[in-house]
């Protein structure tokens, strides 16, 4: 099964652009992983899916126009423009695994933006 | 609007049960699969099982499956996980979600907002 790596902290300044990377395990260059935002005390919120050819369906409901996915190689990364105060929370990054038989899901341990 | 509120979470001590319900409403809940995901205070997501919209497929993770008990009321619209043999590493905040699918598999596009659950002597 795939194993998803991302940096524990990224920060950026009000109103600039930052971009969260997602990091697939060797051997698994094909696959989509989904981008999931959580705010303090809340329950995680979908953003979108990416493969390597960039967003795969729509966007979750409400994420504003400022998010935006791109994949390249194992990477698969969020970028969100005009960082907002309501941004600074938890982004995770999931994917699944698997056919019929043997059904795995798996999350990356997420990574805690800070707004400046 | 897809809304699922999870009930049933508490302090129970080690080696007990307890049933944990998800209520589903504003989607046709038969047409989607479901999943419950936890969370460790303070740390990240953890997968724990996967049922099909007519349970002919469930899955679980490695460190729950022989204890736990994913199933789901289609007529009423409810999601249940029965914990069994609880320990003191299951203790979580406890979320069901909506899994929608596609060519490449299932992502979750609406969650709950979670349930604590407490396993402590």
């Amino acid at each position: 099964q795939p194993f998803l790596s991302q940096p524990p902290s990224a920060s950026a300044s009000l109103g600039a652009s930052v971009t969260l990377t997602c990091t697939l395990s060797s051997g698994y260059s094909n696959y989509k992983v989904d981008w999931y935002q959580q705010r303090p005390g809340k329950g995680p919120r979908f953003v979108m899916r990416v493969g390597t050819g960039g967003i795969v369906g729509s966007k979750g409901d409400g994420i504003p126009d400022r998010f935006s996915v791109l994949g390249s190689g194992l990477n698969r990364f969020l970028t969100i423009k005009n960082l907002q105060p309501e941004d600074e929370c938890d982004y995770y990054c999931g994917a699944d695994h698997g056919g019929v038989s043997n059904f795995v899901a798996v999350f990356g341990a997420g990574t805690k933006l800070t707004v400046l | 609007q897809v809304q699922l509120e999870e009930s049933g979470g508490g302090v129970v001590q080690p080696g007990r049960s307890l049933r944990l319900s998800c209520a589903a409403s504003g989607f046709d809940f038969d047409e989607y699969a479901m999943y419950w995901v936890r969370q460790t205070p303070g740390k990240g997501l953890e997968w724990v099982a996967t049922i099909s919209n007519h349970e002919v497929n469930i899955y679980y993770g490695d460190s729950v499956r022989g204890r736990f008990t994913v199933s789901r009321d289609n007529s009423r619209g409810i999601l249940y996980l029965e914990m069994n043999d609880l320990r003191g590493e299951d203790t979580a905040v406890y979320y069901c979600a909506r899994a929608m699918r596609d060519s490449s598999g299932f992502f979750c596009d609406f969650w709950g907002q979670g349930t604590l659950v407490t396993v402590s002597s």
